[in-house]
């Protein structure tokens, strides 16, 4: 089955920085690929995905590259502020249908 | 928000004892899947509804059961619960199956607590 490796466990960046967190994943049919972001007590909220013909996408401040032949995406947040502390989880969609979640990433932004 | 509201909020429950959980789906989406989020970690696949058929389960032992109605709402049920069912359960609402790429919404949860 499905199994999605996410890296680091936690990430503190100052105010302005970048961040990025990388995830891969095992197997080579997944083909749908989201970014959730989890606020202490809240719901994952999605911020970004991607589908496997598409290798890039941009939204403001929030990017996410794939790399299928590698079988690895990563998740770029560009100029952090401090609302975008908060566990993000990347996910991978496999061959059987099944949305499977990285561990997460703690993201601390410092003023 | 996303449209997706689960109940209820907070339960308390002892070992042995028999739970359900429900879930509201967002309007126009036929698919709910259900995940188990211990504290500190990522969702876990419970299984997945599709018009009211079971459409893809996890790891999970057969006293995790479900239940999808014509309105595709749905239901968690947990038998003989113990203590580390102690988690967050989400609900996540979407269109088109198992096969489908479309997004999944995520409900606020209920948090189960086992005694």
């Amino acid at each position: 089955g499905e199994n999605v490796e996410q890296h680091p466990s936690t990430l503190s960046v100052q105010e302005g920085d970048s961040a990025v967190i990388k995830c891969t994943y095992s197997d080579s049919a997944s083909n749908y690929f989201p970014w959730y972001k989890q606020e202490l007590g809240k719901r994952p909220q999605l911020i970004i995905d991607i589908r496997s013909n598409v290798g890039e996408k941009k939204d403001q401040r929030i990017a996410v590259t794939l790399n299928k032949t590698a079988k690895h995406f990563s998740l770029h947040i560009t100029e952090t502020q401090p609302e975008d502390s908060a566990v993000y989880f990347c996910a991978a969609k496999g061959s059987w249908g099944k949305l499977q979640f990285g561990a997460g990433t703690q993201v601390v932004v410092t003023p | 928000e996303t449209g997706v509201t689960q109940s209820p909020t907070h339960l308390i429950k002892t070992r042995g004892q028999q739970v359900t959980l429900r879930c509201s789906s967002q309007s126009g989406h036929n698919t709910v899947s259900w995940y188990q989020q211990a504290l500190g970690q990522g969702p876990q696949f419970i299984f997945q509804y599709y018009r009211e058929e079971e459409n893809g389960r996890g790891n999970f032992p057969p006293r995790f059961s479900g239940l999808q109605f014509p309105n595709y709402s749905s239901e968690l049920n947990v038998n003989a619960l113990e203590l580390d069912d102690s988690a967050l359960y989400l609900c996540a609402s979407s269109l088109g199956g198992s096969i489908s790429t479309d997004t999944q919404y995520f409900g606020p949860g209920t948090r189960l607590t086992v005694l």
